[in-house]
């Protein structure tokens, strides 16, 4: 059972565009939600989060908008850069105590 | 460089054999943790540490155990392996584990492990 969701395997973007990488996710127990960046042969990086008790954050170029109704959350890069390039992935995190449930990741191409 | 350290970055095995993964997280972190990226799976949480004790089980299989040291370095032992054991072993750390908040967790560069 995949509790967290990345429908969309890649994307494509032209370098000064926007970027929207979308996630859906089933269990409702989830508090926070955390987007990674990775880069091959790097572990993942943390890019930003969001509690569940709120429906947007940002930080600089990005901004994760969260649709508990919906049980969906997007990641926007605005405006998108070739150094964005990388695979990006969601995850839910239990109030078990930062147990992390990824999704399958997007990757993501910005063109100059 | 997220300051976690994994040895080896390659490792090559045969079916049936045992290996051992070590992790030494960022100086100052007390919580470890180790997840596996498979081709079909993504990356799936295994098991975390907290100051030496284990905080949290994910879908570890049996034959897999872990350990947190009093240098809180730890090790991913994987034992009576398969070929479907063939992954990507990431550890990550984080400075605490307070329920209900949210630390970020800093990841190592990752162990591939191939069962041949």
């Amino acid at each position: 059972d995949q509790q967290v969701k990345q429908n969309s395997p890649s994307l494509s973007v032209q370098e000064g565009r926007i970027s929207i990488l979308n996630c859906d996710y089933t269990n409702s127990m989830f508090d926070y939600f955390l987007w990674y960046k990775k880069y091959p042969a790097e572990g993942p990086t943390f890019l930003i989060s969001i509690s569940s008790i709120k429906d947007k954050n940002e930080d600089g170029r990005f901004t994760v908008f969260l649709n508990k109704s919906a049980k969906h959350l997007s990641l926007h890069i605005v405006p998108s850069q070739p150094g964005d390039s990388a695979v990006y992935f969601c995850a839910g995190d239990l109030n078990a105590g930062n147990m992390l449930t990824f999704g399958g990741g997007t990757r993501l191409m910005v063109k100059p | 460089d997220s300051g976690v350290t994994q040895t080896p970055k390659h490792l090559i095995t045969a079916t049936g054999q045992r290996v051992t993964l070590r992790c030494s997280p960022r100086s100052g972190d007390l919580s470890v943790y180790w997840y596996q990226q498979s081709l079909d799976q993504g990356l799936q949480f295994l098991i975390q540490y907290y100051n030496g004790e284990e905080r949290a089980k994910g879908n570890i299989l049996e034959r897999f155990s872990a350990q947190q040291f009093p240098d809180l370095h730890s090790e991913l032992n994987l034992s009576s392996l398969e070929l479907g054991d063939s992954a990507l072993y990431f550890c990550a750390s984080s400075v605490g584990n307070r329920r209900g908040e949210i630390y970020e967790q800093y990841f190592g560069p990752g162990t591939r492990l191939t069962v041949t």
